[in-house]
């Protein structure tokens, strides 16, 4: 069965902590995405790679940068976290190609007091 | 750029009913997919369906059907014979070449018994 993990469900950070959160794929898929929700506001892209090593910017990179080290895990990392980066954190994976559909995680909701 | 909008913000319908949720799109690119995801309570993203912007016939996947107009751009989800468990958060999404994912604003939807 088709699995993306993610390290954590609820996590609560300080101001200016560095933050990780990670994602874990296994189904060998090329492409990874990080995704935050908002209500309102739908899911809006953060960063996404196709490739091991590879990364681009999606919507909203500000404050944020990534990890690929490997095919199957893809990190993102808030280097100083502030409050307005409070949020439902969706990470995603699928094959390259316009017709395959995105498989998601569970989600991290990050609280930054 | 391509865009999602979902007018709806809530519907409301009764058990056993069909409901549409509604769905148009923005893009220039003539190579382009549309999904529908399905987000219950406990947070997770569920594919429902897909469409291929060249595809002839409307995508149907059991009581999920997609009623695709693309000269209107616009891409209705229609849920046959609604059930308690449709209860959800709704999103339309449009991927084109570069394989992101831009999704809509999403519909709450509820189904009263």
């Amino acid at each position: 069965d088709v699995k993306v993990t993610q390290s954590s469900r609820y996590l609560v950070k300080r101001t200016g902590e560095k933050v990780f959160l990670e994602c874990v794929q296994d189904m060998d898929h090329e492409n990874m995405f990080w995704y935050r929700q908002d209500p309102g506001l739908g899911l809006r892209l953060i960063y996404f790679s196709y490739d091991v090593k590879m990364k681009e910017k999606g919507d909203i990179p500000e404050g944020y940068s990534v990890s690929r080290e490997k095919k199957e895990r893809f990190s993102l990392i808030l280097e100083s976290a502030s409050t307005n980066q409070t949020s439902m954190y969706l990470c995603a994976s699928s094959l390259r190609g316009l017709g395959y559909e995105q498989y998601f995680g569970p989600g991290t909701r990050l609280t930054v007091t | 750029a391509q865009k999602i909008t979902q007018t709806q913000p809530g519907m409301f319908v009764q058990e056993k009913e069909a409901v549409t949720l509604d769905c148009t799109y923005d893009t220039s690119d003539p190579s382009y997919g549309l999904f529908w995801y399905k987000q219950p309570s406990s947070g997770e993203m569920i594919f429902l369906i897909y469409q291929g912007s060249y595809d002839q016939q409307n995508a149907t996947e059991g009581r999920y059907s997609l009623n695709f107009q693309k000269a209107r751009k616009s891409a209705n989800l229609v849920i046959s014979a609604s059930q308690l468990g449709d209860s959800a958060m709704y999103f339309c999404a449009i991927i084109q070449g570069a394989q992101k994912l831009v999704f809509g604003q999403g519909t709450r939807l509820t189904i009263n018994p």
